[in-house]
C-alpha cells in the first residue's frame, strides 16, 4: 500500500521567489508519482509526473519535481512564482498494476506581490 | 468538448434521503474514480473501477455504492446520506491507471443537513 506526506498545509513566498513544496511518500514497490494542481472552484490538473527513467522532471509552468528514491522524496519547485501560481498543489502515488491514485493531503500556495 | 461530466454541481439534501452523482467521460478511458475532498485531508478514494463491469473499494467506502454498466459512466450513490457526507466530490478517469494521467470532473459540492 501507499501513502503520500506532504510537509507544511500552506506556503507563502513574494512574486518573483523560489518554490518549494515537499512530499514523502511510501510505497512497497517502486512508484508512479504525480504533482496535481488545483485553481479555485475547479477540478485538478497534471503538474508533472514521474514514471521511470529520468529522475528529474519537467512540467507545465516552469514547474520541475526529482525522485529521489533514498529519501523517498518527490519535491516540486518553481524558481520564480508568479501571481497566477497561487493555488492548492496535491502530491499522489501509484503503483505498478495498481489503479489506485493516493492524494497527499495539499499544500495551498500564497503568492505575494 | 472531451472530458468527464459531473452532474449536479452542487446540492442541499436532506439526511436520510437517497442521492446519485452522476459521472460520464467520452475519452473511453478504462479506469474510473470517485473521490471526495474534505479540508486539510485532500482527496480520499472512495471507489474506483479498473474497466466496465469491475469495480473496487477505495480508502472510504461506507455509505456510498457505485456501478460500471459500461465504459462512459460510473455513477456515485449514497444510499441514506448522513451530515458528514458533507464534502465536494470528483469524478476521474484514466486510460489504464497505474502511470496514466487522471483527468478530473469540475466536482459536485453536496451538502447534508
Amino acid at each position: 500500500a501507499q501513502s503520500v506526506t506532504q510537509l507544511g498545509s500552506h506556503v507563502s513566498v513574494s512574486e518573483g521567489a523560489l518554490v518549494l513544496l515537499r512530499c514523502n511518500y511510501s510505497s512497497s514497490v517502486p512508484p508512479y508519482l504525480f504533482w496535481y494542481v488545483q485553481y479555485p472552484n475547479q477540478g485538478l490538473q497534471l503538474l508533472l509526473k514521474y514514471t521511470t527513467g529520468a529522475t528529474l522532471v519537467k512540467g507545465i509552468n516552469g514547474f520541475e519535481a526529482e525522485f529521489k528514491k533514498s529519501e523517498t522524496s518527490f519535491h516540486l519547485t518553481k524558481p520564480s512564482a508568479h501571481m497566477s501560481d497561487a493555488a492548492e498543489y496535491f502530491c499522489a502515488v501509484s503503483e505498478f498494476n495498481d489503479y489506485k491514485l493516493s492524494f497527499g493531503a495539499g499544500t495551498t500556495v500564497t503568492v505575494r506581490a | 468538448i472531451a472530458g468527464i461530466t459531473q452532474a449536479p454541481t452542487s446540492q442541499i439534501l436532506a439526511a436520510g434521503r437517497r442521492m446519485t452523482l452522476r459521472c460520464t467521460q467520452d475519452m473511453r478511458h478504462n479506469a474510473m474514480y470517485w473521490y471526495r475532498q474534505d479540508l486539510g485531508l485532500g482527496l480520499r478514494l472512495i471507489h474506483y473501477s479498473n474497466t466496465a463491469g469491475t469495480t473496487g473499494k477505495g480508502e472510504v467506502p461506507d455509505g456510498y455504492s457505485v456501478s460500471r454498466a459500461n465504459t462512459d459512466d460510473f455513477p456515485l450513490t449514497l444510499a441514506s446520506a448522513v451530515p458528514s457526507q458533507t464534502s465536494v466530490y470528483f469524478c476521474a478517469s484514466s486510460p489504464e491507471g497505474g502511470n496514466t494521467e487522471a483527468f478530473f470532473g469540475q466536482g459536485t459540492r453536496l451538502t447534508v443537513v
